[in-house]
């Protein structure tokens, strides 16, 4: 119950084009969703986080897809840029369990110039 | 500020000695946590602390001891290193206000031969 599923587990987009990321989840007392931006030899960093009263966050070119029923949110990144070629991470959260976050394997983005 | 620190960047380490990664943070956070990252897993928690002297076990304690003395410090002690502790280790630390947020040190990576 507490894993979260993260696909594809690479993506290679050209310049320009759109990048989709999706991940899954079963606990249901999740409550807040976090994606991390993680360059080589970095440590992660947020991008961008949604929690379930809303369908849909967006900010700049980086937008997350919240599909509550489905247990399912995705990141869709609009005119994808080589400087975007990072490993993304999903993750989830419970409110009073601030540190317990949950991650995904992660996803190899590649952006072609 | 300098955000999150840690030290060492590198460390090999033979099968059964024991030693200290280091973290420290000067923003006055409450929240600290250590993950480990392994390819293909994502981060998993191993310890985390919501204030000087409170820890407790994350996903994947077995093998580390933590302490919490001050707000700033956040050592993860490995008593006997073994094989399966190779890997890269992320401190990470958040505040009250807004605990979700995490930010994450730039990571230690640990070779167990």
């Amino acid at each position: 119950q507490q894993q979260v599923k993260q696909s594809p587990q690479s993506l290679i987009v050209q310049k320009g084009g759109i990048s989709i990321i999706n991940c899954a989840y079963e606990n249901t007392a999740f409550d807040y969703f976090p994606w991390y931006q993680q360059f080589p030899g970095k440590g992660p960093a947020l991008l961008i986080a949604i929690r379930p009263d809303v369908s849909e966050k967006k900010e700049g070119r980086f937008t997350i897809s919240f599909n509550k029923s489905a247990k399912q949110f995705s990141l869709h990144i609009m005119d994808s840029q080589p400087g975007d070629s990072a490993t993304y991470f999903c993750a989830a959260s419970r409110e009073n369990y601030g540190q317990n976050f949950v991650f995904g394997p992660g996803t190899r983005l590649s952006v072609l110039p | 500020n300098a955000g999150v620190t840690q030290t060492p960047k590198f460390q090999v380490l033979k099968t059964g000695q024991s030693m200290t990664l280091q973290c420290a943070q000067d923003m006055n956070h409450e929240y600290m946590s250590w993950y480990r990252q392994d390819p293909g897993m994502g981060l998993r928690l191993i310890h985390y602390s919501v204030g000087a002297g409170i820890t407790d076990q994350g996903e994947v304690p077995n093998g580390y001891n933590v302490s919490r003395s001050t707000t700033e410090d956040f050592p993860l002690r490995l008593l006997s290193a073994a094989p399966s502790q190779t890997s890269v280790y992320f401190c990470a630390s958040s505040s009250g206000l807004d605990y979700y947020e995490q930010y994450f040190g730039p990571g230690t990576r640990l070779t167990v031969t």
